[in-house]
């Protein structure tokens, strides 16, 4: 089946620092990717959909020089968060649609990403 | 915007139990999407539905979509431990592939 994976899993910074996370679609290619982001006891927020060769496109109220997301081949999106604060400590989860670009395509998920900022 | 409600939030039942969550947008869905996500873990695909009134079973779980589309259950028989873990829907809207989670409801099953 398709499988996502997302590096690092955990990471633990300092504030004021910037991290990078990875997402990879394995064995299928990925014209659009999401990012998600969970905090605890919470559902799933979509914070950005990611097309690849092109800009991303952010929910409303993710400000977007902050979360800068790059997807730049089919098998790979990057979102970075920039200047991170405590507050951007969540739980960062990135999912992958096969291509067809249409609703009855399957998002797959990623094992998420747990970001702490201290 | 397009909101996506679900309750319970939280239902303990005993082993053997049935269990229903239920799923209420405030819009009319294209599909509705049925996630589980351990505790700790990432969400894992279930089943998608597409048509109108439609109705899938997958062994003990049954998934329903309601006839005006904003609507969805998911119904499991006889609950089991291994069931422990929190039930999302997401809706889709149109024909784009974008969803929106649902709130989401925790089942914790004892013996």
């Amino acid at each position: 089946g398709a499988v996502v994976s997302q590096h690092p899993s955990r990471v633990i910074c300092k504030s004021g620092t910037s991290v990078k996370i990875e997402c990879r679609s394995l064995d299928f290619q990925a014209t659009t990717m999401f990012w998600y982001r969970q905090f605890p006891k919470q559902s799933l927020m979509l914070m950005a959909t990611s097309n690849e060769g092109s800009k991303a496109t952010y929910e409303q109220g993710v400000e977007k020089d902050k979360f800068l997301i790059n997807h730049a081949s089919l098998t790979l999106s990057t979102l970075t968060v920039t200047s991170a604060h405590p507050e951007d400590s969540s739980f960062y989860i990135c999912s992958a649609e096969s291509g067809l670009r249409t609703f009855t395509d399957t998002q797959y998920f990623g094992p998420g990403t747990r970001l702490t900022v201290l | 915007g397009q909101q996506v409600m679900q309750i319970p939030q939280y239902q303990h039942v005993q082993e053997g139990e049935d269990f229903t969550t239920y799923c209420n947008s405030s819009t009319t869905l294209s599909n509705i999407q049925w996630y589980k996500q351990r505790p700790g873990g990432h969400p894992v695909f279930l089943i998608q539905l597409v048509k109108s009134g439609e109705v899938k079973k997958q062994k003990r779980l049954t998934f329903q979509f309601g006839e005006a589309k904003k609507n969805s259950s998911l119904h499991i028989t006889a609950t089991q431990t291994t069931d422990v873990g929190t039930y999302f829907c997401a809706g889709g809207a149109g024909t784009a592939s974008k969803l929106t989670f649902g709130t989401g409801t925790r089942l914790q099953v004892t013996l």
